[in-house]
């Protein structure tokens, strides 16, 4: 069964406008991390926010945050202001620690496409 | 402090001839785990190591190994290379709490072409 699931292959948004990716988890752990992950075309997977299960905020870091609506396992990640940089691949990700040690789990991405 | 570093960056290599990836984890990391990544299968886990042990491994066939050093570097080999084998292969470290929370760090990766 898929874990993770990213619904938007593709996504267009204008440059500083505000832009949401989807992503639905899986789980039957109480305990878990979920991650959000951007792949620019050089291939590095660059680490851009966490979520633990047991947070009751929702994640933020910088122009990035998380909507994590954990009753309808959903960890949505929100950009604010986007910029032609953040023009990337972006995939989210899950790790269940009981079962999988430090074992992330990807969804297959969203393709985002920043415009001038 | 340095990252996660990768070598070769690039490799070219000829179907039933066997390679050698390696990485360097950032310092003070003990976990490295390695990745595929190809657009049909996505992102796959191959195995993570931590303290020169494997502690868990992906689904993948036994020509997929790897080791770890006492100096927490390792290495992934792949034998008799097959064209399916070409890839991204991603290395990531973790700090050594073990935690569901700590963050995988990756490194540039290393594009294996097999032909």
């Amino acid at each position: 069964a898929q874990k993770i699931t990213q619904t938007q292959p593709g996504m267009f948004v204008q440059e500083k406008e505000a832009v949401t990716l989807d992503c639905t988890y899986d789980t039957s752990d109480q305990s878990y991390g979920l991650f959000w992950y951007k792949q620019p075309s050089s291939g590095e997977m660059i680490f851009l926010i966490y979520q633990g299960s047991y947070d009751e905020q929702n994640a933020t870091e910088g122009r990035y945050s998380l909507n994590f609506q954990k009753a309808r396992k959903s960890a949505n990640l929100v950009i604010s202001a986007s910029q032609l940089g953040d023009s990337a691949m972006y995939f989210c990700a899950m790790r269940e620690p009981l079962s999988s040690f430090q074992k992330l789990v990807f969804g297959t991405g969203t393709r985002l496409l920043v415009s001038p | 402090k340095a990252g996660v570093t990768q070598t070769p960056r690039y490799l070219i290599k000829t179907r039933g001839q066997q390679v050698t990836l390696s990485c360097s984890p950032i310092s003070g990391h003990r976990s490295v785990s390695w990745y595929q990544q190809t657009p049909g299968q996505g992102l796959q886990f191959l195995f993570e190591y931590f303290s020169e042990t494997q502690r868990n491994k992906g689904n993948f066939p036994g020509r997929f190994s790897g080791r770890q050093f006492s100096n927490s570097r390792s290495e992934m080999n792949v034998s008799t290379l097959e064209l399916g084998d070409s890839a991204l292969y991603l290395c990531a470290s973790s700090p050594p709490s073990q935690g569901y929370q700590e963050t995988q760090y990756f490194g540039p990766g290393t594009r294996l072409l097999v032909l």
